[in-house]
């Protein structure tokens, strides 16, 4: 597709339930980001991939949430034993270029998580 | 560490009018730039502006432009001629040393008819 796609659009989850966030960046961009967007609140940056490297995650708020992009393209971001407050929205976004000050974020429509 | 402050939670506005939202930032950056995004109820993040901190000239696009005040730290944002679907909220941001963006908490603009 010509944007970022993420799914699922939406994810109820029990507390304590495992879950995993898609995102597939616009073809050849090179940099990948998540962010985390609380109710209200504008989006907070969890982590950030340049290709397959996973150059900076110091925004991931505890360890049960991880994300990877093996090849370079698809990213997935998984939350282990999902608690309350990680209800939120979660976007992902690309750009072209990694090391760019004006550098355009494109960004998904995010995934709506609510745990239950 | 980069922060933006934006002390308007919400905006009324006339259509056909014009409308300033507020931004302001603090960097220790010498070379930063500033964005505005605007959020439909869709929820994506729409590209709207861009300001290099080196920039002379204040950035346009459109009905968009930023009003830059580098001895204030204000990155305003004006929309001029106001439409039914500008209503949305507005994000304010600037990019670190890192390349990431940090944004604002946001202005909710309604445009009324």
């Amino acid at each position: 597709g010509a944007g970022v796609s993420q799914s699922p659009r939406y994810k109820v989850a029990k507390r304590g339930q495992d879950v995993a966030l898609r995102c597939d960046p616009i073809s050849g961009h090179v940099s990948l980001f998540w962010y985390q967007q609380a109710l209200g609140q504008g989006p907070e940056f969890l982590t950030y991939f340049q290709n397959e490297a996973q150059l900076d995650k110091s925004g991931l708020p505890s360890d049960r949430f991880f994300a990877e992009r093996p090849e370079g393209s698809v990213s997935t971001l998984k939350i282990q034993r999902t608690q309350q407050e990680d209800s939120a929205v979660y976007l992902c976004a690309s750009s072209l270029e990694s090391g760019r000050i004006n550098g355009e974020l494109f960004f998904g429509e995010g995934s709506r998580l609510t745990v239950l | 560490a980069q922060k933006i402050t934006q002390t308007q939670p919400g905006m009324f506005v006339q259509e056909k009018e014009a409308v300033t939202l507020d931004c302001t930032y603090d960097t220790s950056d010498q070379s930063y730039g500033l964005f505005w995004y605007k959020q439909p109820s869709s929820g994506e993040m729409i590209f709207l502006i861009y300001q290099g901190s080196y920039d002379e000239q204040n950035a346009t696009e459109g009905r968009y432009s930023l009003n830059f005040q580098k001895a204030r730290k204000s990155a305003n944002l004006v929309i001029s001629a106001s439409q039914l679907g500008d209503s949305a909220m507005y994000f304010c941001a600037t990019m670190d040393s890192s390349y990431k963006l940090i944004f604002g908490s946001g202005t909710r603009l309604l445009v009324r008819p």
